[in-house]
C-alpha cells in the first residue's frame, strides 16, 4: 500500500461546476497536507497548505483535513477552464521544509 | 530573483551515456530537494540538502546517482551509464528550514529521454 493514495482520474467537468479532489494516507505521522497544481510540462505550484485538521479557504478554493479518517480533500467552486490542470496532493510530518510525499495526480479539465 | 531555475529544460541522450543537471535555487533558501516524476505518477523524493550538506538519500537513488551541492548554492544531479528506465522530469525544489510553516518552491525540471 503506498503511503498516500489518489485517484488519477481523469475528471471532467462543465465550466462553473463544483470540483471535488481527495486523497487517503496511511502515516498518521504526517501532519502539513499541501495541494499543488500543475500544468503540462511545468513545476508544481503550491495552492494550498493546511496543517493538522481542519478547513482552510482562499477563495474559490478549499482544503479540509479530517486526521482521524486520513482523508484530505480540496474543493473548487465555480471552476474556470484555467483550472485544467494536473492536482497533486502532497503531505509531510514537519512542513515544507522537510521531503513532500506525494500522490499520483488527479487530471482535471474544466470545458467551457 | 525569478525562483528556482533547472538547466537544461530538456535532455535526450543515448542509453549508457552520462547525464548532467542543473539546479540553481532561490538564493537564501538553504534546503535543495530532488525529485523525479515519471509520466502518470506524482513526484518522488531522490535526496535533499541543507546547505552543502546531503541529509537524506532515498533508496530510489541507485549508485548510478550522484547530487552534489558545493558551498551551499547551486546542485548537480549526475546520472552515470543511463538505462531507459532514468527516462523521467527531474524536478528540484528549494525551501527555507525554520521551525514555521516554509513552502517549498519547485523549478520547472529537466525532462531526461533516454533512447
Amino acid at each position: 500500500q503506498k503511503e498516500v493514495e489518489q485517484d488519477p482520474g481523469p475528471l471532467s467537468v462543465p465550466e462553473g461546476a463544483i470540483v471535488s479532489l481527495n486523497c487517503t494516507y496511511s502515516n498518521s505521522a504526517f501532519q502539513y497536507f499541501m495541494w499543488y497544481r500543475q500544468y503540462s510540462r511545468k513545476g508544481p505550484e503550491l495552492l494550498m497548505y493546511t496543517y493538522s485538521s481542519g478547513n482552510k479557504e482562499d477563495g474559490r478554493f478549499t482544503a479540509q483535513v479530517d486526521k482521524s479518517s486520513k482523508y484530505i480533500s480540496l474543493f473548487i467552486r465555480d471552476s474556470q477552464p484555467s483550472d485544467s490542470a494536473t492536482y497533486l496532493c502532497a503531505m509531510s510530518r514537519q512542513g515544507g521544509s522537510e521531503k513532500l510525499v506525494f500522490g499520483k495526480g488527479t487530471k482535471l479539465t474544466v470545458n467551457p | 530573483d525569478t525562483g528556482v531555475s533547472q538547466d537544461p529544460r530538456h535532455k535526450i541522450t543515448k542509453r549508457g551515456q552520462n547525464v548532467t543537471f542543473r539546479c540553481d535555487p532561490i538564493s537564501e533558501h538553504n534546503r535543495l530537494y530532488w525529485y523525479r516524476q515519471t509520466l502518470g505518477q506524482g513526484p518522488e523524493f531522490l535526496t535533499y540538502f541543507q546547505n552543502e550538506a546531503q541529509l537524506e538519500k532515498s533508496r530510489l537513488l541507485s549508485d548510478r546517482f550522484s547530487a552534489e551541492r558545493p558551498k551551499g548554492s547551486f546542485s548537480t544531479l549526475e546520472i552515470q551509464r543511463t538505462e531507459q528506465g532514468d527516462s523521467a522530469m527531474y524536478l528540484c525544489a528549494s525551501s527555507l528550514a525554520s521551525g514555521a510553516h516554509t513552502e517549498a518552491f519547485f523549478g520547472q525540471g529537466t525532462r531526461l529521454t533516454v533512447v
